[in-house]
């Protein structure tokens, strides 16, 4: 079975600091797939960034920026120069199979003015 | 504008009352996903669909269905809502391929009581 475990439940950082968001995962797959999305108060759902486990390179965008360690299992998502339009909350997530998808619970990010 | 579009974006029933939500994309994806959301749980798959007429469960399909008629929608049916179900509600697409990310519709927060 496939987990995905965000261990923040709410986080907060000042505007212009820069925060990480951790995420660790558990998966017996070799090939498969990273998003970080998301989620302001409108409820859309927004992807941020993405990570295709067979690179090694980090994918950034951005003030968005991730440190994947596969063989640790684990995803964060850094977030540089924070913006109050930050504030959301981020949920990680992993795909393998077509459309199989898995969630984290979600780290609530509260940007700070 | 390509977009997944779910209808209605709120909704209050009562234990019992059948109610659909309907889902539809613009972008021509094959695959189409429904979810629910919890607080503490994250995004959970309910069913998704391949293709047309093909469906299958996700990880929490008890008490709901769906049917893929054409390629654009991807209804959830709620035979007989209960209290449990009380939830948000999100439907996704994507294409093929295990690198592209969910496009997700708005939400619909369902209140059953």
């Amino acid at each position: 079975a496939q987990t995905v475990t965000q261990s923040q439940p709410e986080m907060s950082v000042q505007e212009a600091e820069t925060v990480t968001l951790s995420c660790t995962y558990d998966t017996s797959e070799n090939n498969y797939y990273l998003f970080w999305y998301k989620q302001p108060p409108s409820r859309q759902m927004i992807l941020v960034i993405r990570q295709e486990a067979y690179k090694q390179q980090n994918a950034t965008e951005n003030r968005f920026s991730v440190n994947f360690q596969k063989a640790a299992k684990s995803f964060s998502l850094k977030i540089s120069d924070s913006q109050l339009g930050d504030t959301a909350m981020y949920f990680c997530a992993f795909r393998y199979n077509f459309n199989k998808f898995y969630f984290g619970s979600g780290t609530k990010l509260n940007v700070k003015p | 504008e390509a977009q997944v579009t779910q209808n209605p974006r709120y909704l209050i029933t009562v234990t019992g009352k059948k109610l659909t939500v309907t889902c539809s994309q613009n972008m021509n994806h094959e695959y189409m996903s429904w979810y629910r959301q919890d607080p503490g749980l994250g995004l959970r798959q309910i069913y998704y669909s391949m293709n047309v007429e093909v469906t299958d469960k996700g990880d929490v399909p008890e008490g709901y269905k769906v049917s893929r008629k054409e390629k654009r929608n991807f209804p959830l049916i709620l035979e007989s809502p209960s209290p449990n179900q009380t939830s948000l509600y999100f439907c996704a697409s994507s294409r093929g391929g295990e690198w592209t990310e969910a496009f997700f519709g708005q939400g619909t927060r369902l209140t059953v009581v």
